[in-house]
């Protein structure tokens, strides 16, 4: 079965800095990737997903992920958060075989300083 | 606008009260699947359904019930709730694109049940 990795629970980034987000799977084929953010209160908003091809993925929001098959990875990156990025954020994994299954990490929340 | 409306937000109840959440979407999308959020474990699939009558179990489906009559709701039912059944709980709904895959795309608000 397959599952997801974020290795880091928590985050802190200053405005303007960069962000990286950790995500790890385990499948042995290549799967589905995506990305979600929940602000506080709130469902679930679709960053960005991988299903082929380009490796490099953009996303809304100013997002991109890079699915690197060698590592096992598919982080999630922006160059200048601003402090509305402030979220948890969720990574997970679908497989092929599967299309409405998806495995949630357990998420990285992103705190935001001035 | 597009939306997955869930009622109610939040419910306290006791053990053994049957409950009923609600979930309706007005996109005409085909899947739609219901998910509990635990700190800690991320969001597991409860149930799924890819169509009107067509539902299936995801992860966690024990202590609940779902069922399909309309393609715009899909409610969630606790027949006899328990304590370890608190928990945010999140239904989502999705369109088949291209490729045939329905993973979520809309997530409603959530809805915070505890169960005494």
């Amino acid at each position: 079965a397959q599952s997801v990795t974020q290795p880091d629970i928590h985050i802190t980034v200053s405005e303007g800095a960069s962000l990286e987000l950790r995500c790890n799977y385990s499948y042995g084929a290549t799967p589905y990737l995506f990305w979600y953010v929940q602000s506080p209160g709130q469902g679930l908003q679709l960053l960005l997903k991988y299903f082929s091809g380009d490796t490099l993925v953009q996303g809304i929001k100013g997002f991109e992920a890079e699915f690197k098959r060698s590592q096992s990875s598919f982080n999630l990156r922006k160059p200048s958060v601003h402090w509305s990025d402030a979220a948890e954020y969720f990574c997970a994994v679908g497989v092929r075989s599967n299309d409405y299954k998806l495995s949630f990490g357990a998420g990285t929340t992103v705190t935001v300083r001035a | 606008e597009a939306q997955v409306t869930q009622n109610p937000r939040y419910l306290i109840t006791v053990t053994g009260k049957k409950l009923t959440v609600t979930c309706s979407q007005n996109m005409n999308h085909e899947y739609m699947s219901w998910y509990r959020q635990d700190p800690g474990l991320g969001l597991r699939q409860i149930y799924y359904s890819m169509n009107v009558e067509v539902t299936d179990k995801g992860d966690v489906p024990e202590g609940y019930k779902v069922s399909r009559k309309e393609k715009r709701n899909f409610p969630l039912i606790l027949e006899s709730p328990s304590p370890n059944q608190t928990s945010l709980y999140f239904c989502a709904s999705s369109f088949r694109d291209a490729g045939n895959r329905g993973q979520p795309q809309h997530f409603g608000d959530g809805t915070r049940l505890s169960i005494l």
